[in-house]
C-alpha cells in the first residue's frame, strides 16, 4: 500500500495563479483532511471531508476550495494564490468519523511558495 | 471547542537523557490524545494514542505517555533518548466524532551527542 500521496511535491506560484493540489489515499478511509503547517502554528485545518460526497470548513478556509472526487481522492484548489498561502501542505485520511480514536495517516506534504 | 497547548517549542537534551515533552488540552467533552512525530521534511506518524482504559500508553521505539484527566494532561516521556529521536512532536485530540483533529504548535526535539 502506497498509503497517502500528495501530488505535487513542490509548487512555486505568482500571486494571482490558480492551482489544485491532488490527494490519494489507498486504505479504504472515510475521512480525509487537508491541512496547513506554518512555523510556530502547528497544524490548521483547512478542510475536511467525513464522507465521499461531503465537505466541511475548518479552522483555516478562506482562500481555498475543496472536492471530494471520490473515496480515494480529495484536492485543494487555491483560485488566486496569495503570499499568505506560502505554506507546507498535508493531507490526511482516517477510517470513521462516527467513532472517534482513528488516527489520522499523513501524507509527505506538497511545499507551495507563493511569490 | 478543543484546544492544544505544547508548553515548549524547543528542547535540547543530551543523548542517553531522560526527556518530558509537556501536553495540556482544554475540552468540555470526552477526548481521544494522540502524539505524533515529524522527522525532516516528512509527514506526520503516528507515535501513541490514548482512546479509554490503561491511562499510561507506550509505543514501540520506547516513549510512553500518560492520561491525567483531573490535569488535562498528556506529556510524552523517554527514559533515555538517541540521537534519532531528534524529531518535531505534536499533541493532538479529538473528540468523539473524530472529524476534527485539534494540534498542538510542536515541540522541537534536539538530542545532543
Amino acid at each position: 500500500n502506497a498509503g497517502v500521496t500528495q501530488t505535487p511535491k513542490f509548487q512555486v506560484l505568482k500571486t494571482g495563479q490558480s492551482m489544485t493540489l491532488q490527494c490519494a489515499q489507498d486504505m479504504n478511509h472515510n475521512s480525509m483532511y487537508w491541512y496547513r503547517q506554518d512555523p510556530g502554528m502547528g497544524l490548521r485545518l483547512i478542510y475536511y471531508s467525513a464522507s465521499e460526497g461531503t465537505t466541511d470548513k475548518g479552522e483555516v478556509p478562506n482562500g481555498y476550495n475543496v472536492s471530494r472526487l471520490n473515496k480515494r481522492e480529495f484536492s485543494l484548489r487555491l483560485e488566486s494564490a496569495a503570499p499568505s498561502q506560502t505554506s507546507v501542505y498535508f493531507c490526511a485520511s482516517s477510517r470513521n468519523p462516527g467513532q472517534g480514536g482513528y488516527e489520522q495517516y499523513f501524507g509527505p506534504g506538497t511545499r507551495l511558495t507563493v511569490t | 471547542a478543543q484546544s492544544v497547548t505544547q508548553l515548549d517549542s524547543q528542547v535540547p537534551v543530551f543523548e542517553e537523557a531522560p526527556v518530558e515533552l509537556r501536553c495540556n488540552y482544554s475540552s468540555s467533552v470526552s477526548v481521544y490524545l494522540f502524539w505524533y512525530v515529524q522527522y525532516p521534511n516528512q509527514g506526520l506518524q503516528l507515535l501513541l494514542k490514548y482512546l479509554s482504559g490503561s491511562t499510561l500508553v507506550k509505543s514501540i521505539n520506547g516513549f510512553e505517555a500518560e492520561f491525567n484527566k483531573s490535569q488535562t494532561s498528556f506529556h510524552l516521556r523517554k527514559p533515555s533518548v538517541h540521537i534519532s529521536d531528534t524529531a518535531e512532536y505534536f499533541c493532538a485530540v479529538s473528540d468523539n466524532t473524530g472529524n476534527q483533529f485539534y494540534f498542538g504548535t510542536g515541540t522541537s526535539l534536539t538530542v545532543i551527542p
